[in-house]
């Protein structure tokens, strides 16, 4: 079955960049997301790449994504306190209609 | 993107009571969808809601304890039956199909309901 997996935490300072990591085991995902949880909120829509590219850039935001490793990261340029939150990457298996797997979700808290 | 609002917004309930939480989109989706995130949790999926016919629920969730209606496109109700502590998590609803310039997977959610069961 499908199984996406990050690590818990990380902890940067303001103004370093921060790299969240993802590994996802179906190698058939057509499309793979990230989005960000802050707290008592909802789930908002980072940004999403495409199986057959290896890098998006969005303004801060880089998604590097090694198919071969299934391996997918979040860089996040100069980070600031508001970034602070819980990081989701999630990828749609072929086959699943629009079903998402989620992984577990990475904190990241970033210190002044 | 679509404007989702989700009612309550958070509630606290007694054990073996029902609450239903009500979603809305402010344009028709083709896909709605029903999450629930347990405290420190990821999401898990609970159902598919579908238009006009019943639902369709993943393994671990059944109908009589989660029964979902969704009149329209724009529209979706979930309701939390027999409710117990365990049930007490964050419930969110998503959207997909949405807009033409993204992959119709793409889903977008909800700000989530909050609730507590005592």
């Amino acid at each position: 079955g499908e199984d996406v997996e990050q690590s818990l935490f990380l902890s940067v300072r303001e103004g370093d960049s921060s790299v969240i990591n993802c590994t996802y085991t179906d190698s058939s995902s057509t499309y793979l997301y990230w989005y960000k949880q802050e707290p008592g909120a909802g789930l908002q829509l980072l940004t999403y790449i495409f199986s057959n590219m290896d890098m998006k850039q969005d303004q801060r935001l880089t998604v590097l994504l090694n198919k071969k490793d299934k391996h997918l990261s979040l860089r996040i340029a100069d980070t600031q306190t508001g970034d602070s939150a819980i990081y989701f990457c999630a990828e749609t298996p072929n086959n699943a209609g629009n079903m998402l797997t989620f992984g577990g979700g990475t904190r990241l808290m970033v210190k002044p | 993107s679509a404007v989702i609002s989700q009612k309550p917004s958070r509630d606290i309930c007694q054990r073996g009571t029902s609450l239903t939480i009500q979603c809305q989109v402010d344009s028709q989706v083709t896909m709605m969808f029903w999450y629930r995130q347990q405290p420190g949790q990821s999401l898990t999926l609970i159902a598919t809601a579908n238009q006009g016919s019943e639902a369709t629920y993943e393994s671990g969730f059944v109908i009589d304890k989660f029964p979902i209606s969704r009149p329209n496109l724009t529209f979706s109700t979930l309701t939390v039956s027999n409710m117990s502590p365990e049930d007490s998590s964050i419930y969110l609803c998503s959207v997909a199909g949405v807009e033409a310039y993204v992959p119709t997977d793409t889903q977008y959610f909800g700000p989530g309901t909050r609730l507590t069961v005592l």
